[in-house]
């Protein structure tokens, strides 16, 4: 049974939109999130995180929100550029540790 | 049904020693990738196997590191006379092909070296 869900196996945008990527976890013990970007043929690479304690991080064009209530988290990527297409992974940990991930969501984003 | 299963999910070991870290992939995936994540640091990449070709083992930190797959299915992950320096966690991770980008990640193996 999957502990970190991305339900959307696929997602398309058109340039300069908004990009969301939703994750859901089941497990009320994960207390730090991660989101990774994946380009083809290379390892994912750290996108940003934030920790339980927060609802929303920030980091320029990106930002991850929880909702711990419901056991969701997002991914806002504004405006989108096409070298934004990639594969996104949610990722989630109890104390740093015993990471779990996600199966991934493939973004698309259209010129 | 059964995903991505990594054994032992905890190693502790001394300095110096080798260890042995195993893969066992979802059934029918080809593609089968190892990870590693440091405390504090993303994801990193280690080795990757396709099928039947040679890996691509452009991720390794040094000769200590090795991995092999056999029969296209369970890979195991060795490190010769190991630093403290490689105590992380070790996630292996397979998708059906290499161009099948979401990859289904297994829950690790956490290596700590005295």
């Amino acid at each position: 049974d999957q502990q970190v869900k991305q339900n959307s196996p696929s997602l398309s945008v058109q340039e300069g939109r908004i990009s969301i990527l939703n994750c859901d976890y089941t497990n009320s013990m994960f207390d730090y999130f991660l989101w990774y970007k994946k380009y083809p043929a290379e390892g994912p690479t750290f996108l940003i995180s934030i920790s339980s304690i927060k609802d929303k991080n920030e980091d320029g064009r990106f930002t991850v929100f929880l909702n711990k209530s419901a056991k969701h988290l997002s991914l806002h990527i504004v405006p989108s550029q096409p070298g934004d297409s990639a594969v996104y992974f949610c990722a989630a940990s109890e104390y740093g540790q015993n990471f779990v991930f996600g199966p991934g969501t493939r973004l698309s984003v259209l010129p | 049904g059964a995903g991505v299963s990594q054994s032992p999910s905890n190693k502790v070991t001394e300095k110096g020693k080798d260890v042995e870290l195993r893969c066992d992939p979802i059934s029918g995936h080809t593609a089968l990738y190892w990870y590693r994540q440091s405390l504090g640091q993303g994801l990193e990449f280690l080795i990757y196997f396709q099928g039947n070709s040679a890996p691509d083992k452009s991720g390794l930190p040094s000769d200590r590191f090795s991995a092999e797959r056999t029969g296209g299915s369970v890979s195991t992950l060795t490190i010769q006379r190991t630093q403290q320096e490689d105590s992380a966690v070790y996630l292996c991770a397979s998708s059906l092909t290499r161009n099948e980008e979401t990859q289904y990640f297994g829950p690790g193996t956490r290596l700590l070296v005295l």
